[in-house]
């Protein structure tokens, strides 16, 4: 069964705190993407990775950094928490040319 | 500058009407485009691709999307909807690795 899966679903954080978001992908593919989601600004693109250790900035990376140390993981890192970093955050994969597959998203709340 | 755009944010029809959902994009690069669907608390879920050949493709669920390069669209159709079909979509182009979104249009169709 082709999956992506994001861990936790739900999370609330004080503003200053650490965060980690996790993501597996059980297809072997090379490319991961972590997004936010937002109302009316539809899908960012915070950071790219191509395989193990080979990772790229997206459109909104401040105030992120990512972790992929297997394929199959691709860790979303937030130091020190802001509020404004609210949002639900989706991590996606694919291989080649091939549609993207997203997981179900982890909503996260910074107070 | 918007790569993607989706000129409608809401879009209501009813049961058994055909609708039409906009997509147009700007690019110079080799043009790949998808529809994605997103059920309330859900992630994303593939509908359509075109990549290249005919320009009109064929999805799940009866939905298909036309390419036109003059007009640089990919608007995406269906000839009866059902309530079930009530979900934001969104229109994707492929920029290499990177994939970049429209802001969605929230489509509801009243039983």
């Amino acid at each position: 069964d082709m999956k992506v899966t994001q861990m936790p679903r739900y999370l609330i954080k004080r503003m200053g705190e650490n965060v980690l978001l996790e993501c597996g992908q059980d297809m072997s593919h090379e490319t991961m993407y972590w997004y936010r989601q937002d109302p009316g600004l539809g899908l960012q693109l915070i950071y790219i990775s191509y395989d193990v250790d080979s990772n790229s900035e997206g459109d909104i990376p401040k105030g992120y950094r990512v972790s992929r140390k297997k394929r199959e993981h691709f860790s979303l890192i937030l130091d020190s928490a802001k509020t404004n970093q609210t949002s639900v955050y989706f991590c996606a994969s694919r291989q080649g040319n091939t549609e993207v597959f997203f997981g179900k998203g982890t909503r996260l709340t910074v107070v | 500058t918007q790569t993607v755009s989706q000129s409608d944010a809401h879009v209501t029809v009813f049961e058994g009407d055909s609708v039409e959902l906009r997509c147009n994009y700007s690019y110079g690069g080799s043009i790949y485009l998808s529809w994605y669907i997103q059920h309330h608390g859900h992630g994303l879920q593939f509908l359509l691709k075109y990549y290249s050949g005919n320009p009109v493709v064929q999805g799940v669920n009866g939905f298909e999307a036309e390419f036109s390069k003059s007009d640089s669209s990919f608007h995406l159709r269906k000839a009866s909807v059902h309530w079930s079909d009530s979900a934001v979509y969104f229109c994707a182009l492929y920029m290499g690795y990177k994939l970049t979104f429209g802001t969605g249009t929230s489509l509801l169709v009243d039983p």
